[in-house]
């Protein structure tokens, strides 16, 4: 059973405006979140992150927003760029169960010039 | 980065044959992953270790057998490969950052 869910396949956004990806959780004992970032042919690279204890991280053109009563997350790319253009995947784990991440199934982003 | 190498970078092989996948890391992390990518379900955990001769399964474990001999090694097998093991498999570790470095994945067609 899915534990990390990403429900939306794909996403399309203008060069310049909000990009909001998001992901839901069913496991209440997880306490933190990452976002990757996966260019075809590459392997996932670190995006942001964010613990239980906070509401909201930023770093750059990136925020990511956790709704832990909605067990819910989002990514924000404001501006979006043409380079965004990739798979992101959401990821969530337990500090209680060891080392494993679950990952969500990704949303293709896709940033038109 | 930690320097995470996998090989092959592309495999094709025959439904019943033995295949073994190679992560190599030069950063010295204590843990290791092997994932692999499909569509429509993401990044699943196969295995993992916490060290050296220690593994563990994760939630796809079945058809698959790893090892590690050293901290730098990590072996993925698939003793006889079917049909539905196709996949892109990924090579994860994690070091002091509380989150995962990638290698680029290994191409798994099995024909």
């Amino acid at each position: 059973d899915q534990q990390v869910k990403q429900n939306s396949p794909s996403l399309s956004v203008q060069e310049g405006r909000i990009s909001i990806l998001n992901c839901d959780y069913t496991n209440s004992m997880f306490d933190y979140f990452l976002w990757y970032k996966k260019y075809p042919a590459e392997g996932p690279t670190f995006l942001i992150s964010i613990s239980s204890i906070k509401d909201k991280n930023e770093d750059g053109r990136f925020t990511v927003f956790l709704n832990k009563s909605a067990k819910h997350l989002s990514l924000h790319i404001v501006p979006s760029q043409p380079g965004d253009s990739a798979v992101y995947f959401c990821a969530a784990s337990a500090s209680t169960s060891g080392n494993q991440f679950y990952f969500g199934t990704g949303t293709s982003l896709t940033v038109i010039p | 980065d930690a320097g995470i190498t996998q090989s092959p970078r592309h495999k094709v092989t025959e439904t019943g044959t033995p295949v073994t996948l190679r992560c190599h890391q030069t950063e010295n992390h204590r843990y290791m992953y092997w994932y692999r990518q499909d569509p429509g379900h993401g990044l699943r955990l196969i295995h993992y270790s916490y060290g050296v001769k220690d593994t563990d399964k994760g939630e796809v474990s079945d058809g698959y057998s790893v090892s590690r001999s050293k901290t730098e090694d990590f072996l993925l097998t698939l003793e006889s490969a079917t049909s539905s093991q196709t996949s892109v498999y990924f090579c994860a570790t994690r070091g002091v950052i509380y989150g995962y470095t990638f290698g680029s994945g290994t191409r798994l067609t099995v024909v």
